[in-house]
Order: structure tokens, then sequence, then C-alpha cells
């Protein structure tokens, strides 16, 4: 079983529409939940950055965090096409700078105008 | 935002020689730098942790000859893909641990022919 598991997609919505993206986990020693966006042939960029359990919200972007359930959820409401990318979700132990990231296969969205 | 910037963006070259990455943190000072391979509809895999200053330490099945790493100042760090060979071929990503969580560079498209 792999650490972190999530669906590759490709998932496609409307414009507008409210997007959920999901990761779990097993590795009941990750603290900290990361949502990153990858363009094509480009780095990932850091969206959302959690730690334990709870919500929480930037913007269109919500990012949720159930430990008891290892299930980490990233909302984004009103997509726009610009949107389109892979979405990786990625999780570590802890926050220092040595501590070793994990992460999901990402799931590509796909926002139709 | 913090940022690290990554050289080269992409590069071909032959089979059995050597490729250097080069990953500099341009606002802070990294004093970890890891090292990603990201294959077609595959996850980020790490490669290896470089500390600058000591050895790197290497993920299981990385051959640590073949991925040279330094990390000789708290802004460098380099991967070298030694004696390249087709199958060497992926996208390879740095990122290091910055105030606004795992910062990557803008990755490295190696294609080894």
């Amino acid at each position: 079983q792999k650490e972190v598991e999530q669906d590759p997609g490709p998932l496609s919505v409307p414009e507008g529409a409210i997007v959920s993206l999901n990761c779990t986990y097993s590795n009941s020693a990750f603290q900290y939940f990361m949502w990153y966006r990858q363009y094509s042939r480009k780095g990932p960029e850091l969206l959302m950055y959690t730690y334990s359990s709870g919500n929480k919200e930037d913007g269109r972007f919500t990012a949720q965090v159930d430990k008891s359930s290892k299930y980490i959820s990233l909302f984004i409401r009103d997509s726009q096409p610009s949107d389109s990318a892979t979405y990786l979700c990625a999780m570590s132990a802890g926050s220092g700078g040595y501590q070793k990231v994990t992460f999901g296969i990402g799931t590509k969205l796909q926002v139709i105008p | 935002g913090a940022v690290v910037s990554q050289h080269p963006s992409w590069v071909i070259c032959k089979s059995g020689t050597s490729v250097k990455i080069e990953c500099r943190s341009l606002d802070f000072q990294a004093t970890t730098m890891f090292w990603y391979r990201q294959f077609p509809k595959q996850s980020l895999m790490l490669m290896a942790t470089s500390n600058e200053g000591s050895k790197a330490t290497y993920e299981q099945g990385v051959e640590k000859d073949k991925f040279l790493i330094n990390h000789a100042s708290l802004t460098l760090s380099t991967l070298t893909v030694t004696s390249a060979h087709p199958e060497d071929s992926s996208f390879y990503i740095c990122s290091a641990r910055s105030r606004d969580g795992y910062t990557f560079g803008s990755g490295t498209r190696l294609t080894v022919v």
C-alpha cells in the first residue's frame, strides 16, 4: 500500500463548478499537509499548507484535514480555466527543513470554459 | 515569496556524458535541499536529501555514484547525472524549506539520446 493515495483523474468540470480533490494516507505520523499545483513541465507551486486537523481557507481554495480518517481534501470554488493543472497533495511528519515530504501522484484537472 | 532558481530548464545530452543541474535559493538559506525525479504520469519521487557541508542521504534504489550531489553553500546545491543513459531521461526538481513552506525549483527536463 502506498503511503499516499490520490486518484490521478483526469477530472473535467465546467467553468464555475466546485471542484473536490482528495487524498488518503496511511502514515499516522503525518502532521503537515500541503497542496501543490503543477502546470505541465513546471515545478510545483504551493497552494495551501495546514497543520493537523481542521479547515483552512484562502480565497477560492479550502483545505480540509481529517486525521481520524486519514483523509485530506482541497476544494476549489468558482473554478476557472486557469485552474487547469495537476494538483498534488503532500505531507510530512514534521516542519523542520530536513523533513521528508511524501507526494501523491497528482490529480489532473481540466476546467472547461 | 521565496524563490529557488533551477538551471538549466531543459537539456539534451548524449548517452555516456554527464549533466549538472544547479539549484539556488535566492532570498533564503537552504540548509537542506531535496532532489526529486518525476517520470510522466507518476508522482514526485525523492531521490536524495542534501545537507550543506555534509554528505547527501540517498533514497533506497538511487545510485549515489551515478547521481552526485554537492551542497557546498547555504544557497547552492547541485545534482550531477554521471554517464547518463536514456533511462535517466526524466524531470528533475529540487526543493528547499523556506518561510513559505517547501519551495520548488522550476525543474529540469533531461533527455538522454
